[in-house]
C-alpha cells in the first residue's frame, strides 16, 4: 500500500526558514517523480513543485521560485521542501504527491503538515 | 500561464440528481486534464485523468469528456458520499507547472 507522511509544519516567522519531509513507502520511491502541493485555509490547491526520480530536474509555481528547494534522497524513501523567506501567503498545508503508474496525475497523496508563517 | 475555470462555483443538489462540472482552460491542453475529489479535512483523491479514464477503484457513476478548452465532470446519480468540493487540473505543462482550477463545491439541497 503506497503511503506518503508528511512532517515539520510548525508556526514559524515570517522571514523564517523551514524544512518539510515526507517519508514514502510501498512503492519503489526512486522509479516516480514527487510534487509538493499546498492548500491555503478554507482556499483552493495550489501545484508548489516537482522533482524527477533521479533528483536531476527540479521545477517551482513562480509563487515560491527562488525561495523554495525540493529535494529527495532515494536511499531513504524521502522528499524534502526546503522553504526560505517565508511569507505571511506561504501559510498552508502542505501535501506530497506521487504520479501515477499510468499517468503523471496525482494518484496518491498524503495527509498534508500545516506550515503557519506568523508573528 | 494556462488558467482554469471552473462552473458553478458552488452547487446544490440532490442524492440522485446528475451533477455536470464544466472546466475551461485559457488555451488548448489536448486532453491533459484531471478531476479530483476533496472532502473536508482530507486529501484530494484522483478520479480521472487524460480527461475521460477513470482513476482504478473510482465508482462507475462519475464521467468526464472533453478535449482542448471544455472538460466536463458528470456524476450520473449524485450519492451521499459525493458531497465534497471537486477541482480540475491542467497537465499540459509538465513537467513546468500543474495549475488547478478553483474549485466546485456540490452541497446539499
Amino acid at each position: 500500500e503506497v503511503q506518503l507522511v508528511e512532517s515539520g509544519g510548525v508556526v514559524v516567522q515570517p522571514g523564517g526558514s523551514l524544512r518539510l519531509s515526507c517519508a514514502a513507502s510501498g512503492f519503489t520511491f526512486d522509479d516516480y517523480a514527487m510534487h509538493w502541493v499546498r492548500q491555503a485555509p478554507g482556499k483552493g490547491l495550489e501545484w508548489v513543485s516537482l522533482i524527477s526520480w533521479d533528483g536531476g530536474s527540479t521545477y517551482y509555481a513562480d509563487s515560491v521560485k527562488g525561495r523554495f528547494t525540493i529535494s529527495r534522497d532515494n536511499s531513504k524513501n524521502s522528499l524534502y521542501l526546503q522553504m526560505n523567506s517565508l511569507r505571511a501567503e506561504d501559510t498552508a498545508l502542505y501535501y506530497c504527491a506521487k504520479e501515477t503508474r499510468t499517468s503523471i496525475a496525482l494518484g496518491y497523496w498524503g495527509q498534508g503538515t500545516l506550515v503557519t508563517v506568523s508573528s | 500561464d494556462i488558467q482554469l475555470t471552473q462552473s458553478p462555483s458552488f452547487l446544490s443538489a440532490s442524492v440522485g440528481d446528475r451533477v455536470t462540472i464544466t472546466c475551461r482552460a485559457s488555451q488548448g491542453i489536448s486532453s491533459y486534464l484531471a478531476w479530483y475529489q476533496q472532502k473536508p479535512g482530507k486529501a484530494p483523491k484522483l478520479l480521472i485523468y487524460a480527461a475521460s479514464t477513470l482513476q482504478s477503484g473510482v465508482p462507475s457513476r462519475f464521467s468526464g469528456s472533453g478535449s482542448g478548452t471544455e472538460f466536463t465532470l458528470t456524476i450520473s446519480s449524485l450519492q451521499p458520499e459525493d458531497f465534497a468540493t471537486y477541482y480540475c487540473q491542467q497537465l499540459n505543462s509538465y513537467p513546468q507547472g500543474f495549475t488547478f482550477g478553483p474549485g466546485t463545491k456540490v452541497d446539499i439541497k
